[in-house]
């Protein structure tokens, strides 16, 4: 089965640096996605990491190390629209398909 | 590219009424879409998969009579929710991908009231 761990809410302040942390077991293993959610809308895609180390884009970074089962999503210079869940969704070998966590309610205040 | 629509975005109906809910992916072709439901402040839980030309693989719990998936083309897929009661409200979100390890992209979502 699936098994996914990501702290259920963080608080951070605008202008600031955050990080999410994601813990997965899954059946293998291609890769994992993150996603942003705000309040009453679908995920929108943010990252997709296949390969060991850390992947860059504009103020969001996301970092994988598949011998811990570990991902993390680095939030830059926050705003106040950062304000969403993030979801963590690993990619489970053979069918494909990822799986959901309840993501991380992150709450970016003045 | 990869936009997937979903109509309607909304919707309200009486307790015993069906509800389709439609799936387009509007720049690219899919021959699976997925299937989602969310509870407020649940997780995303995968309900069906829908083939192109063939039937639906249902997850396990979820009822295939109760909830129709017919995925006529490569780019429509449509879900039935059939004799709907309050308790299946909820916010159903469709999604595509353009191959086996690319993100998943996701319609709009509709929110279902059944009263």
């Amino acid at each position: 089965g699936q098994n996914i761990d990501q702290p259920t809410e963080m608080t951070a302040t605008e202008g600031a640096i955050v990080q999410i942390n994601c813990t997965y077991q899954t059946s293998g293993f291609n890769g994992l996605f993150w996603y942003q959610q705000h309040a009453g809308e679908a995920p929108t895609f943010l990252s997709y990491n296949v390969l060991d180390g850390l992947e860059e884009k504009g103020r969001f970074s996301s970092f994988l190390s598949r011998s811990k089962g570990y991902s993390y999503l680095l939030l830059k210079e926050l705003q106040m629209k950062d304000s969403a869940s993030y979801l963590c969704a690993p990619l489970p070998g053979g069918s494909y398909i990822p799986t959901f966590g309840r993501g991380t309610s992150l709450i970016v205040h003045p | 590219g990869a936009v997937v629509s979903q109509h309607p975005s909304r919707v309200i109906c009486k307790s015993g009424t069906s509800v389709k809910i439609e799936c387009r992916s509007l720049d690219f072709q899919a021959t699976t879409m997925f299937w989602y439901r969310q509870f407020p402040k649940q997780s995303l839980m995968l309900m069906a998969t829908s083939n192109e030309g063939s039937k639906a693989t249902y997850e396990q719990g979820v009822e295939k009579d109760k909830f129709l998936i017919n995925h006529a083309s490569l780019t429509l897929s449509t879900l039935t929710v059939t004799s709907a009661h309050p308790e299946d409200s909820s916010f159903y979100i469709c999604s595509a991908r353009t191959g086996d390890g690319s993100p998943l992209h996701f319609g709009n979502g509709t929110r279902l009231t059944v009263t």
